[in-house]
């Protein structure tokens, strides 16, 4: 069965940092581009970052650029995103989703871990 | 960036009616817009990528047109369980853009 199983999330004080997780299951991890989604409370969806199957390429929303670094490890089929800086406008539920093999649309989701930000 | 407007913001139906969902773009960007549905508590799941291509095991009563930067989601006779927040994305640049949602919602 594919799967993705997000994990790291938590309650952090603004300026501090989070690290998540997500880990597949139930395919060739390494041919796919990963991303990162989140949902603030009673908000849309808002993508956060891309990353290329091999690692190489990776793209981010300007409201993260410079603060979250998204990466891989292969070996382990894990995404990992490390949230730096954090802004109380982060809280969100964060979902990983794999993206088609031709790079369409996300057609695999986690159940999402939620990252609240406050004081 | 390409902006995604999605209208109306809620849809009141019942059971059995015709739902039309509407996605604007804010430019010309060919085909490279996909759909999901997101019921309460839940996931998105991809209804339709392409403009127009359903997703694997998606029932026959979604489909998605496209006519220059008009968008459209259909449901030819909804059933209970499409009663959800529907989101249309493009993957054409980016950074990848969501529209903002619409509720179809019980008459």
């Amino acid at each position: 069965e594919v799967q993705l199983l997000e994990s790291g999330g938590g309650l952090e004080q603004p300026g501090g940092s989070l690290r998540l997780s997500c880990a597949a299951s139930g395919f060739t991890f390494n041919n796919y581009a990963m991303n990162w989604v989140r949902q603030a409370p009673g908000k849309g969806l808002d993508w956060v970052s891309t990353i290329s199957g091999d690692g190489i390429n990776t793209f981010y929303a300007d409201s993260v650029k410079g603060r979250f670094t998204i990466s891989r490890d292969n070996s382990k089929n894990t995404l990992y995103m490390e949230m730096d800086s954090l802004r109380v406008e982060d809280t969100a539920v964060y979902y990983c989703a794999r993206r088609t093999i031709s790079w369409g649309g996300f057609d695999v989701w986690g159940q999402g871990t939620l990252v609240t930000v406050s004081s | 960036e390409i902006v995604l407007t999605q209208s109306p913001a809620t849809l009141s139906l019942s059971p059995g009616d015709r739902a039309t969902l509407s996605c604007r773009a804010s430019q010309n960007f060919g085909s490279h817009l996909a759909w999901y549905q997101q019921k309460p508590g839940q996931a998105p799941r991809l209804l339709i990528d392409d403009a127009s291509n359903r997703a694997t095991g998606i029932p026959a009563r979604f489909s998605g047109s496209v006519s220059g930067t008009d968008f459209t989601l259909t449901i030819s006779s909804l059933e209970p369980e499409d009663f959800a927040v529907y989101y249309c994305q493009q993957r054409n640049s980016w950074p990848l853009t969501f529209g903002g949602g619409t509720k179809v919602e019980m008459k």
